[in-house]
């Protein structure tokens, strides 16, 4: 069955770098776009970013534009998002989600999420 | 960027009974509309697709309807494990964004 875990969360001062990652299983990892999907405390959801499934493409929404990096690594079946100069805004348990669809963004699979909290 | 509103925010029903929640899109999204429960402390998940695709494994009381602005999840008769928070996502147009949620609870 499809597993995605995400790991990488923790407390990291505002302005400094955090790298999450989310490693899949159950599926064919190297044939889907994968994404991170945010929530902040009490909040709904807010979808961040996406990667194509051979890592050439990457979309993000404006407020994390310049500074988060989507990547992977299809030979580790991994997913990656590099937070640097991270803001308090950007606390929030962090998802990542696999898109199963060829041309439909919408997530038929989801990780546990790990929580990011940004804060001196 | 395309605005979702769910409402109402908050539903009351009792167990048995019919839940009808509301999406509502800023502009077209067509079909490209998807559907999520959320319980506590977990993880969403795919209810449908398409506007009205049951994904895989869902029951067949919770039914999607709508296209271009407007939409709507069913829940044909609550039970207990249906009372969470609901999302509609738009996926026509970057960035795909989510609705704030419709909360589902006990009367």
């Amino acid at each position: 069955q499809v597993q995605l875990v995400e790991s990488g969360g923790g407390v990291v001062q505002p302005g400094r770098s955090l790298r999450l990652s989310c490693a899949a299983s159950g599926f064919t990892f190297s044939s889907y776009a994968m994404h991170w999907v945010r929530q902040a405390p009490g909040k709904g959801l807010e979808w961040v970013t996406v990667i194509s499934y051979d890592g050439s493409n990457q979309y993000y929404t404006d407020s994390v534009k310049g500074r988060f990096t989507i990547s992977r690594d299809n030979s580790k079946n991994t997913l990656y998002l590099q937070m640097n100069s991270p803001r308090a805004e950007d606390t929030a348990v962090y998802y990542c989600a696999v898109q199963l669809a060829t041309t439909a963004e919408f997530f038929q699979h989801w990780g546990q999420g790990t929580l990011v909290t940004v804060s001196s | 960027e395309i605005v979702m509103t769910h409402s109402p925010a908050t539903l009351s029903v009792s167990p048995g009974e019919r839940a009808t929640l509301s999406c509502r899109a800023s502009q077209s999204v067509s079909s490209n509309l998807a559907w999520y429960q959320q319980k506590p402390g977990q993880a969403p998940r795919l209810l449908v697709y398409d506007a009205s695709t049951r994904a895989t494994g869902i029951p067949a009381r919770f039914s999607g309807s709508g296209s271009g602005t407007e939409f709507t999840l069913t829940i044909s008769s609550l039970q207990s494990e249906d009372f969470a928070v609901y999302y509609c996502q738009q996926y026509s147009n970057w960035p795909l964004t989510f609705g704030g949620g419709t909360k589902v609870e006990i009367k």
